[in-house]
């Protein structure tokens, strides 16, 4: 079956450390990106990517890094500088071209304390 | 940046019933698309409705689109138990090249059997 895999479900973290979730994809989609979720909120764009070594910031980029080494592959690193990590985080991917929906991961929910 | 706004924040309504929600954006699009979210899950694409189309439907589902006044309504017919969940718009930019949708806050949406 072809999707996006997010890994781990669930992520506790001591402040001060950093953090990465993985995030793969079998749907040979060269788009891929980053959301965050936070309660009541919708999803904000950390990162994204359209191509093999190449990603762009969104919205709140701040305190987070991505790597794309790999088109199934975009994982995401939640650093120390991030002042309110704590939130679930979403992984995306899609064709590239405009009009292209989105297919979504089942998130991986990172508590900080 | 949020460029979708969603109406109501929260509805709940009897099975059998039509629920409707409403979104708002901000700025010209290229296209507009509604997502279903289930509590703890990832997003899942629903419908897909371009800029110059005005009403769109799937199964259950009648998506209209207003340019001029740059809104969007989402209508679900003869709701079940099973549609619960949290529904969001996403908007596409009418600019060139693969920019990433922009979600709203979503509707909750809660259908009581």
């Amino acid at each position: 079956d072809g999707g996006i895999t997010q890994s781990p479900k669930y992520l506790f973290r001591k402040e001060g450390q950093n953090v990465t979730l993985s995030c793969e994809q079998n749907l040979n989609h060269d788009a891929m990106y980053w959301y965050r979720q936070d309660p009541g909120q919708g999803l904000r764009l950390i990162y994204y990517s359209q191509i093999v070594n190449d990603f762009q910031k969104g919205d709140i980029a701040e305190g987070y890094s991505v790597s794309r080494e790999k088109k199934e592959s975009f994982p995401l690193t939640v650093t120390s500088a991030q002042k309110n990590p704590t939130a679930f985080y979403l992984c995306a991917s899609s064709m590239t071209g405009v009009a292209s929906p989105l297919h979504f991961g089942n998130g991986t929910r990172l508590t900080v304390t | 940046s949020q460029q979708g706004e969603e109406d109501p924040q929260a509805l709940s309504i009897q099975e059998g019933e039509n629920a409707t929600m409403n979104c708002s954006y901000k700025t010209s699009i290229n296209n507009l698309q509604w997502y279903r979210q289930n509590s703890g899950r990832g997003l899942v694409h629903l419908i897909l409705i371009r800029s110059n189309e005005r009403e769109k439907h799937s199964g259950r589902l009648r998506v209209t689109l207003d340019t001029s006044k740059k809104s969007s309504s989402l209508l679900i017919t003869a709701s079940r138990a099973a549609d619960t969940a949290s529904y969001f718009c996403a908007t596409g930019a009418l600019v060139s090249g693969n920019t990433p949708l922009v979600f709203g806050k979503g509707t909750r949406l809660s259908v009581i059997a």
